[in-house]
């Protein structure tokens, strides 16, 4: 199975603030990677897709990067709406796999 | 828009088999994997199997021997059952689509999760 570890685990940032969520896989994935985001009670929501594409109807604030081993998502301008746990998914090769997540919390 | 939903019991005693099904709605069930995916209390989220509509499954291979997905396409449902049960098996169950096999592997959308307590 490949593992997928995410940084921090948790987080805490003020509205506005730029934030920077990362996941590191155990072996190469080249671009197969996606990132969700879950509110408590909630099903996850798919934002990133294939590492950089943003989902339809996702706000442009978020994006997405790398490729390989190590990915970053990134929320340009936080929101207050944003608060919320966002986990990363390899689908490169069955079985898939996910990050542990990270909590982001707004100051 | 498509939406899904889960069903099924809410506590199984362990050793019993566990069993859900998901409800397809506003869209079709055919060109599709469709996955179930669970996640345990303050845990990670870990990758059940899937089904294409043709009924082709694909199992995590650290549940495989106990797991069996099944689909009703005229029902527009998928189904899932786990057997031999134990308190690990405690989670929140989803259910999720995807638009491909490898890698076209993302879900979206999921259901809601429904828990499935084990526990005599």
């Amino acid at each position: 199975d490949i593992q997928m570890a995410q940084s921090p685990s948790s987080q805490s940032a003020s509205v506005g603030d730029r934030v920077t969520i990362t996941c590191r896989a155990g072996q190469s994935i080249t671009s197969y990677l996606n990132w969700y985001q879950q509110k408590p009670g909630r099903a996850p929501k798919l934002l990133i897709r294939a590492a950089s594409s943003l989902q339809s109807g996702v706000p442009s604030r978020f994006s997405g990067s790398g490729s390989g081993t190590d990915f970053t998502l990134t929320i340009s301008s936080l929101q207050p709406e944003d608060s919320a746990t966002y986990f990363c998914q390899q689908s490169y090769s069955t079985p898939y796999t996910f990050g542990q997540g990270t909590k982001l919390e707004i100051k | 828009q498509v939406q899904l939903q889960e069903s099924g019991p809410g506590l199984v005693k362990p050793s019993e088999t566990l069993s859900l099904t998901c409800t397809v709605s506003g869209g079709s069930i055919t060109s599709y994997y469709w996955s179930w995916i669970r996640q345990p209390p303050g845990k990670g989220v870990e990758w059940i199997g899937d089904i294409y509509y043709s009924g082709n499954t694909n199992y995590n291979p650290s549940l495989k021997s106990r797991v069996t997905i099944s689909v009703a396409t005229s029902k527009k449902q998928f189904s899932l059952k786990l057997n031999s049960v134990t308190a690990a098996d405690t989670a929140v169950y989803f259910c999720a689509r995807a638009p491909g096999y490898v890698p076209l592997s993302w879900f979206d959308p999921w259901g809601q999760g429904t828990l499935v307590t084990v526990s005599s």
